[in-house]
């Protein structure tokens, strides 16, 4: 069983609305990660927090905000979305954001769809 | 560009046999190496990861590296329908926090 906890498992929100993707680690790990993921398609990285701090924004559109209030806790903050963003949503953790460390380990994800 | 090319499958094997699951890599640079398996529906689970050229072994599944050649694959020994799924190579080229995904490759365990 993964010990990287997404919520919720299935989102459906319309254009206008504000939802969260929440994710928490019980590993001890410092480097959080969110990534998206459309069918038949490879895992695409999104955002990387190492130590609480963003590290890494792959040029990801405003209406998505990521938020690391610990270093257990990583949110994804979802504003006026398009139905092109429905996707698979998965967090994933590894020891730190260091090169040795980086074993990255998913979460289940959460299926969001766009409406 | 990196990248992290596999064929994308199906390949099919039959029941008891071998499977072998290739990617290359084009970065020169890259330092680790990781095999996720993904069911569909399912997030991606870490299978395997090596850093050194040659093989490391874990239960029936082996992980090859080549750097010189630049390939790493994975052997599935034994092989059970429950091994049927998507499986994803995924490489580190250097920035610490950035894996690179190859598409994947299906693999059918036929009984």
């Amino acid at each position: 069983d993964t010990e990287v906890t997404q919520t919720p498992k299935h989102l459906v929100m319309g254009m206008t609305n504000k939802k969260s993707l929440k994710c928490e680690q019980h590993m001890g790990h410092r480097a959080m990660y969110w990534y998206k993921q459309k069918a038949k398609k490879p895992p695409e990285l999104m955002f990387v927090y190492s130590y609480e701090k963003l590290s890494i924004n792959e040029s990801v559109p405003s209406r998505f905000s990521p938020e690391c209030p610990n270093s257990s806790l990583l949110n994804l903050h979802l504003h006026a979305l398009q139905p092109e963003d429905s996707a698979l949503y998965l967090c994933a953790s590894s020891q730190d954001g260091g090169l040795s460390g980086n074993t990255i380990y998913f979460g289940e994800g959460s299926w969001l769809t766009v409406v | 560009q990196k990248e992290v090319e596999q064929n994308s499958g199906p390949l099919s094997v039959p029941e008891g046999a071998i499977a072998s699951l290739n990617c290359t890599y084009s970065d020169r640079g890259s330092q680790s190496f990781f095999w996720y398996r993904q069911y569909s529906g399912k997030s991606p689970e870490l299978i395997m990861f090596i850093y050194s050229n040659g093989d490391k072994e874990d239960g029936r599944f082996t992980a090859q590296l080549n750097k010189a050649s630049q390939y790493v694959s994975l052997l599935i020994r034994d092989s059970q329908p429950s091994d049927s799924a998507t499986y994803l190579c995924a490489v580190n080229s250097g920035t610490a926090s950035k894996l690179t995904f190859g598409t994947g490759t299906r693999l059918q365990v036929t009984l």
